[in-house]
């Protein structure tokens, strides 16, 4: 069964990095270069921020990357903020033609 | 610019059939894949289904059976419907739009199952 896993919380303090993982199945993976990662603040909407595994949306700052390594992506955010702080969930569009989602990560800024 | 915007009673009874709208605005639904996502109480996110203008359309095997999504051309909307609620389906209910990945969202509207 398809699907990705990604740890409950992470954290770290302003102007540091954090990395986010997310791992997943083979099957989880199903279409080429289709994950990709959103950020969601509290009682707001998830806002697409990666996509394509590396890519960012006109908007979202480049202290936002992406990247894949076997069955493992990960989402980096440098030189934190406190408006970094929100939960974060990746994505893929899977085999059988259905999107999968992680679990989320909650991200504080220290 | 899309502008999607989700509309629906904001309670169902058990047992009965929740029916949202999500209304599109700057593009059509002729074109892209249109998507529902839902999210419990504090829980996270979860994909419920899409569906496409030339017939394609898939959904969340956990809820196959209880959900159908369709469009409506005439009116630049499209729709969700999920049978036979329980308390288990209450959740803020997001409209979105893409292919691979899901770019533009809806504000979200809650929907809660209580008798």
């Amino acid at each position: 069964q398809s699907a990705l896993t990604q740890p409950p919380s992470a954290s770290g303090s302003p102007g540091q990095s954090v990395t986010i993982s997310c791992t997943g199945t083979t099957s989880a993976f199903g279409v080429y270069n289709s994950l990709s990662w959103y950020q969601q603040h509290p009682g707001k909407a998830p806002k697409l921020i990666i996509y394509e595994v590396n890519k960012r949306p006109s908007g979202v700052p480049d202290r936002f990357s992406g990247s894949k390594s076997g069955d493992t992506a990960s989402l980096t955010v440098s030189g934190l903020q406190a408006e970094d702080e929100a939960d974060y969930y990746c994505s893929s569009f899977a085999g059988g033609n259905i999107f999968i989602l992680g679990g989320g990560t909650k991200l504080t800024v220290l | 610019q899309l502008l999607l915007q989700e509309s629906g009673p904001g309670l169902v009874k058990p047992s009965e059939t929740l029916s949202l709208t999500c209304s599109v605005s700057g593009g059509s639904v002729t074109a892209h894949y249109w998507t529902w996502i839902r999210q419990p109480p504090g829980k996270g996110l979860e994909w419920v289904g899409y569906t496409h203008h030339r017939g394609i359309t898939n959904y969340n095997p956990s809820l196959k059976g209880r959900v159908t999504i369709s469009l409506d051309t005439s009116k630049n909307h499209f729709s969700l419907n999920v049978h036979s609620v329980t308390a288990a389906d209450t959740a803020v209910y997001y409209c979105a739009t893409g292919a691979y990945w899901l770019d533009t969202w809806g504000q979200g509207t809650l929907a809660t199952v209580s008798s």
